[in-house]
């Protein structure tokens, strides 16, 4: 069964105290991971694909990293407005167009 | 609103009644779907359609249904079946040609 699970479900960081977040999945056929940003009752908004392992992205403060079995999410010294949840999903082959999403991390800098 | 409309923003029914909630999209993209989110839960996908007159149920779609009779509209109806109806409904479009999907606002349903 395809599944994704995110870890830690919530983290607090001193502003520009740098971390990670992490996606671990397993699904058959990946054909890409995403990771979304989320605001308290708003939908989520987009921040990258990633398709092979060994693909990073970078988007100010935020990188994405992708192995065979999990993506890191790295926020290099953190602003309060980066605090958001952070939401991972997978696209399966087979299963076109069809996502598969985390629990997220709920991520709170503090100034 | 990123070419994805959801409304209303609030909505609030009564036990017993079916309520449909609204989402559109004007960049002619293929692929629509609906989630459901619960707080400290991940979104779980109700239905989904990849082209104009059909859809397929998602992993939790008793007590709802949905229809595709045009392309840039994919209303939800959740009826009185769902015994828990009280959540955050997010739709999203996704272009064939790409994987990414892209969500509208939101819609927050409260069952009062």
């Amino acid at each position: 069964e395809d599944q994704v699970t995110q870890s830690p479900e919530a983290l607090r960081l001193q502003e520009g105290e740098s971390s990670s977040l992490n996606c671990s999945y397993t699904v058959s056929g990946l054909r890409g991971l995403f990771w979304y940003r989320q605001d308290p009752g708003k939908g989520p908004e987009f921040l990258f694909t990633l398709y092979s392992a060994g693909e990073e992205k970078e988007k100010e403060r935020l990188k994405a990293t992708l192995t065979k079995k999990e993506s890191f999410l790295h926020i290099t010294a953190p602003k309060p407005e980066d605090s958001a949840t952070y939401l991972c999903a997978v696209q399966a082959g087979g299963n076109f167009n069809k996502f598969y999403f985390g629990s997220g991390t709920k991520l709170n800098v503090k100034p | 609103d990123g070419g994805i409309t959801q409304s209303p923003k609030y909505l609030f029914r009564k036990e017993g009644q079916n309520v449909t909630l609204s989402c559109e999209q004007n960049l002619n993209h293929d692929a629509m779907y609906w989630y459901r989110q619960d707080p400290g839960q991940g979104l779980r996908l109700i239905y989904y359609s990849q082209i104009v007159n059909d859809f397929q149920k998602g992993d939790i779609a008793e007590g709802y249904s949905v229809s595709r009779e045009k392309k840039e509209s994919f209303p939800l109806t959740v009826t009185s079946a769902q015994k828990n109806p009280t959540a955050f409904y997010l739709c999203a479009r996704s272009p064939r040609e790409a994987l990414r999907a892209f969500f509208g606002q939101g819609t927050r349903l409260t069952v009062v």
